[in-house]
């Protein structure tokens, strides 16, 4: 099955700078890639997402590059705020027409004002 | 829409106690998922429906586990007995068709076990 590995598992930054969080995937078939915000104490919500068929894709201040020949995307935040402060979560999915998500094992972004 | 909604949010047990957590999913809504979240070994799907059937059970960890899904408005995760390592967070999530973004995958809020 699918393996999605992603890293770092946590990442400290000043309010300000930017944060790329990095994940890997296994399985070539994989066409779609969410990326999910968990803030502490809540459930985990799509915050953006991109299909194989797009390398960028941009909202405002998050961006999510895919590769797949390399079979990695990144999650690119910039400007940081507080409130950016949360477990991000990579998932690959779309293996034989399925769009059930393999999770990789998230990244706590501390923000510091 | 309420959204995916799970009860308890929060359930202290004693070990060798059964357990139920339940969920409701979004209305139309064709798919559930049961995770349960760790430090340790992070989101981990245990089981999903689709249109009540179970499909996929390889993640549920030991026969001390089980889900049903009596309608397309009800589930629940069942665990007896308990014990201490069944501590963590177990979120239900719905999806329509699987789960890609034009058809959406919404977690419930989760709820927070912990077998003493």
């Amino acid at each position: 099955g699918e393996n999605v590995e992603q890293h770092p598992s946590t990442l400290s930054v000043q309010e300000g700078d930017s944060a790329v969080i990095k994940c890997t995937y296994s399985d070539s078939a994989s066409n779609y890639f969410p990326w999910y915000k968990q803030e502490l104490g809540k459930r985990p919500q799509l915050i953006i997402d991109i299909r194989s068929n797009v390398g960028e894709k941009k909202d405002q201040r998050i961006a999510v590059t895919l590769n797949k020949t390399a079979k990695h995307f990144s999650l690119h935040i910039t400007e940081t705020q507080p409130e950016d402060s949360a477990v991000y979560f990579c998932a690959a999915s779309g293996v034989r027409g399925s769009y059930i998500p393999t999770f990789g094992r998230g990244t706590s972004l501390i923000v510091h004002p | 829409d309420a959204g995916v909604i799970q009860s308890p949010r929060h359930e202290v047990t004693e070990m060798g106690q059964e357990v139920t957590l339940r969920c409701k999913p979004i209305s139309g809504h064709d798919y559930l998922f049961w995770y349960r979240q760790t430090m340790m070994r992070g989101l981990e799907l245990l089981i999903y429906f689709n249109n009540n059937v179970p499909i996929d059970d390889s993640g549920m960890p030991e026969d001390r586990f089980s889900a049903k899904m009596p309608n397309a408005s009800f589930s629940t995760l069942k665990i007896q007995p308990s014990e201490p390592r069944d501590s963590a967070v177990y979120f239900c999530a719905s999806s329509l068709s699987g789960g890609s973004s034009d058809y959406g995958y919404t977690f419930g809020s989760g709820t927070r076990l912990t077998v003493v």
